[in-house]
């Protein structure tokens, strides 16, 4: 059974940074690209970052760029969020989902989500 | 960036109704357009890729169809537990994108 779980969400002062993991299991995690997809409080789904299942390619939503940064081990079949210059409006469960296979573009498997605050 | 559009964003339906829920995109995305159930304080869970096609395990009563760029979620015969929020997702182009939700109240 695939298990995804996320940690290291909390409440950070705006401009602060964070790394979120997210622990997979049940699957080849090797072989899967993931992705990191946050919700807002109240609001609906917002993807943020995309990377393939090497680790070579890595994509990011406009709102996140340049600010955050995927990377994943693929030795510790973990998955990873840094998330720098933290903004009020980043504050959301971030779940990670793992895209179903390659070239698919839609998430199969999703973490229960930790929650990230951003205030003063 | 592709703008997927629901509607309703809000709906109170009584059990054994049939609902339907659409999805229109900004532009052609082809069969690319899947659709996930979120329940309150729950994950995301897959419902229907590529459209028309049933993810493993969901209720025959979930249906999907369309292409380019108006899609339908219908589902048949509601049931208490299909209380839920529904997104509609494209995956035909980088950034992902998400319709804004469908919230579906049961009376």
């Amino acid at each position: 059974e695939v298990h995804l779980l996320e940690s290291g969400g909390r409440l950070v002062q705006p401009g602060g940074s964070l790394r979120l993991s997210c622990a997979a299991s049940g699957f080849t995690f090797s072989n899967c690209a993931m992705n990191w997809v946050r919700q807002a409080p109240g609001k609906g789904l917002e993807w943020v970052s995309s990377i393939t299942a090497g680790g070579g390619r890595t994509y990011h939503a406009d709102s996140v760029r340049g600010r955050f940064t995927i990377s994943r081990d693929n030795s510790r079949n973990t998955l990873y969020l840094q998330m720098d210059s933290l903004r009020a409006e980043d504050t959301a469960v971030y779940y990670c989902a793992k895209e179903a296979y390659l070239g698919s573009g839609f998430f199969d498997s999703w973490g229960q989500g930790t929650l990230v605050t951003v205030s003063s | 960036e592709i703008v997927l559009t629901q509607s309703p964003d809000f709906q109170s339906v009584t059990p054994k109704e049939k609902v339907t829920i659409t999805c229109r995109a900004s532009q052609s995305i082809g069969s690319s357009l899947h659709w996930y159930q979120q329940k309150p304080d729950q994950s995301p869970k897959l419902l229907m890729k590529y459209a028309s096609q049933s993810f493993s395990g969901v209720p025959s009563r979930f249906n999907g169809s369309g292409s380019g760029t108006d899609f339908t979620l219908t589902i048949n015969s509601l049931e208490a537990e299909d209380a839920a929020t529904y997104y509609c997702h494209q995956s035909n182009s980088l950034p992902y994108t998400f319709g804004q939700g469908t919230k579906l109240e049961i009376k």
